[in-house]
């Protein structure tokens, strides 16, 4: 099984401050890494896909980068909708699919 | 738009037995693999079972293999999870979602549904 480990867990990030959350994976998963953001009460909604596809619909600010076993997601400048749970999931070995633990993005 | 829509979820003694509903809309069923995903209050995303549009072998993670089973009935658009032998540590917010074809991250998601296992 392949262990995503995200970093880290909690980011306390002023509005219109960049943001960079890390995602490691234990062994290579290529470029088959995916972001997600959740909000309180809600499902998690797909960012990033290919490791650096933004999803139909997401904003600009947001961009991945990486393969191999180290990625990243920047918010260039966060906005007040982007205070939120963050996860990365590989999916270049199945099954089982994993997700990283999750960073929380809050306001400083 | 697609819509996916989750019921089922319920309170069950410890052993119990649930079966979770997730019809689906918007988009052609058929041909897309499903997944369940659930998350822990406070803690983060645990896949759980997956299965193909096109009659494949479903898959299960470790901590519910033997236990749950998935299906899907492609003439009522709808995914279920059969879930036995409960265990408090299934206790969860249980997602369905809809796989991206071709590749497997989640491009769509139900809002969920709750499953308490308490005695």
């Amino acid at each position: 099984e392949i262990v995503m480990t995200q970093s880290p867990a909690t980011l306390s990030v002023s509005p219109g401050e960049r943001a960079t959350l890390s995602c490691r994976a234990s062994q290579s998963v290529s470029s088959n890494l995916a972001w997600y953001q959740q909000k309180p009460g809600q499902a998690p909604r797909l960012l990033i896909y290919g490791a650096s596809t933004r999803a139909t619909g997401i904003a600009a600010r947001f961009s991945g980068s990486g393969s191999g076993t180290e990625f990243t997601l920047t918010i260039s400048s966060l906005q007040s909708e982007d205070f939120a749970l963050y996860y990365c999931q590989q999916y270049n070995n199945w099954p089982p699919l994993t997700f990283g633990g999750g960073t929380k993005v809050e306001i400083k | 738009e697609v819509q996916l829509v989750e019921s089922g979820g319920g309170l069950v003694q410890p052993g119990g037995s649930l079966r979770l509903s997730c019809a689906a809309s918007g988009f052609t069923f058929s041909s897309y693999a499903m997944t369940w995903v659930r998350q822990t209050p406070g803690t983060g995303l645990e896949w759980v079972s997956g299965l193909s549009g096109s009659g494949g072998p479903p898959y299960f993670a470790d901590s519910v293999k033997g236990r749950f089973t998935i299906s899907r009935d492609a003439s009522k658009n709808t995914l279920y999870l059969h879930m036995n032998s409960l265990r408090a540590e299934d206790t969860a917010v249980y997602f369905c979602a809809k796989l991206v074809r071709g590749a497997y991250y989640m491009d769509a998601w139900g809002k969920g549904t709750t499953v308490t296992v308490s005695s």
